[in-house]
């Protein structure tokens, strides 16, 4: 079946660094690709849709400046936590939408940020 | 918007007794619905999903769920739950324009009694 990548599963970082987070479809290519967080003991909040060739939408809250969405492929989209602060610790999830339409996403594996 | 609600927190059950974690949604027309799991440090895996047709819908598992339009519930359950059933659980909705933006309930975490 469809699955999607998620790369890497964790990092570990110091405060002021960015860190990249990679979302791949392995076998099919996706236009729209969404991004979640989720803080410990939370639930998964939507933060934005990363657009192929185009902006991402943002969901109301989430600054953009701080998560840069990029979607240069049909097959990749990338989030970076840029100048991290130890409230950025999460686990990160990305989802693609299933082939055929409508039909119910693809998670990646997630991962987990953690700024020290 | 869409919504969804999940009312329990925390449910704790004895191994062997049946389960049922409840889900109440907010949206205007019919919308996608869908129970997911999520063990302790791990990722998301779907149990089973609602698009339309039978309103009783089958999952992994041994779970099941019940689509309820009346009530806009979507309560999942199962016959005698097992220690490795122990994990968090979400319920989710999606719209029928697109049904991989998926809005996730607050979670349900599920201890099991020996």
């Amino acid at each position: 079946g469809a699955v999607v990548s998620q790369h890497p599963s964790w990092v570990i970082c110091k405060s002021g660094t960015s860190v990249k987070i990679e979302c791949r479809s392995l076998d099919f290519q996706a236009t729209t690709m969404f991004w979640y967080r989720q803080f410990p003991k939370q639930s998964l909040m939507l933060m934005a849709t990363s657009n192929e060739g185009s902006k991402a939408t943002y969901e109301q809250g989430v600054e953009k400046d701080k998560f840069l969405i990029n979607h240069a492929s049909l097959t990749l989209s990338t989030l970076t936590v840029t100048s991290a602060h130890p409230e950025d610790s999460s686990f990160y999830i990305c989802s693609a939408p299933g082939r055929a339409p409508n039909t119910e996403a693809f998670f990646g594996q997630g991962t987990r940020l953690t700024v020290v | 918007a869409q919504s969804v609600t999940q009312p329990d927190i925390h449910i704790t059950v004895s191994e062997g007794a049946s389960l049922e974690l409840r889900c109440n949604y907010s949206y205007g027309a019919t919308p996608y619905l869908f129970w997911y799991v999520q063990s302790p440090g791990q990722g998301l895996q779907l149990l089973l999903k609602y698009f339309s047709g039978d309103t009783l819908v089958q999952g992994i598992k041994g779970f099941e769920a019940e689509f309820k339009r009346s009530q806009s519930s979507f309560n999942l359950r199962k016959p005698s739950v097992h220690w490795s059933d122990a994990a968090e659980y979400f319920c989710a909705v999606a719209s029928y324009s697109s049904a991989s933006k998926i809005i996730f309930g607050s979670g349900t975490r599920l201890s099991i009694r020996p």
